[in-house]
């Protein structure tokens, strides 16, 4: 149990629904991370927000939304989806302002697009 | 393009063997991590370097940074360490995000 939760853990979504994947974090972290891992991939990032900020933006297609309200959630809204979308999506955190600091996963959302 | 390379990718060993896992990279970094994933996606962070050498019960982290390379070993291997290793970096400083190496299969057998 590393603090960082994700719901839900697992999600089967057809091309044309709408979505929200879900974390959260009381770590007192102000960064927050979401990375896609796919089949026979390495991990990629693909969005960060600092202080609920997005610094980074990994060139993610525009069918997936990323919002961070606060410093304790994030959520990534998925819509109109393609199949090869499919991956396990997991969420970090972190706490920025040292100069090096360690991330903590959730343990993912495995999403199946059909 | 900024890289990780990371070897071997699978490894099969057998109980109480000593075990190296090895990654490089291609420019300067402000981090490496080294991560451990299990069946079932959970990722979990076993070491953080930036200079020299971490040791955690039998996990033990090097890192070189002139020659942009690290290893990761664990002694007297035991089943319960067949994970997935993966190596990551920091390219900068800040909330930056990780860039992943693709990890190496690691199973022990008894």
């Amino acid at each position: 149990e590393t603090g960082v939760t994700q719901t839900p853990r697992h999600l089967v979504m057809g091309m044309t629904n709408k979505k929200s994947l879900k974390c959260e974090q009381h770590l007192g972290h102000n960064a927050m991370y979401w990375y896609k891992q796919s089949a026979k991939k390495p991990l990629e990032l693909m969005f960060v927000y600092n202080f609920k900020e997005q610094t980074e933006n990994n060139s993610v297609p525009s069918r997936f939304s990323p919002e961070c309200p606060n410093s304790s959630h994030l959520f990534l809204h998925l819509h109109t989806l393609q199949p090869e979308d499919s991956a396990l999506y997991l969420c970090a955190s972190s706490h920025p302002g040292q100069l090096v600091d360690t991330q903590y996963f959730g343990p993912g959302t495995r999403l199946t697009v059909l | 393009k900024n890289e990780v390379e990371q070897s071997p990718q699978n490894l099969t060993a057998q109980e109480g063997e000593f075990i190296t896992i090895n990654c490089s990279y291609s420019v300067g970094i402000s981090a490496l991590h080294w991560l451990q994933q299990h069946p079932g996606g959970g990722i979990v962070s076993l070491f953080m370097l930036s200079s020299g050498k971490k040791k955690h019960g039998r996990l033990i982290a090097t890192i070189n940074i002139q020659e942009k390379h690290s290893s990761l070993h664990i002694t007297a291997s035991h089943p319960r360490d067949s994970a997935v290793y993966i190596c990551a970096v920091r390219w900068g400083g800040g909330a930056d995000g990780l860039t992943f190496g693709k990890g190496t299969h690691l199973i022990i057998q008894p």
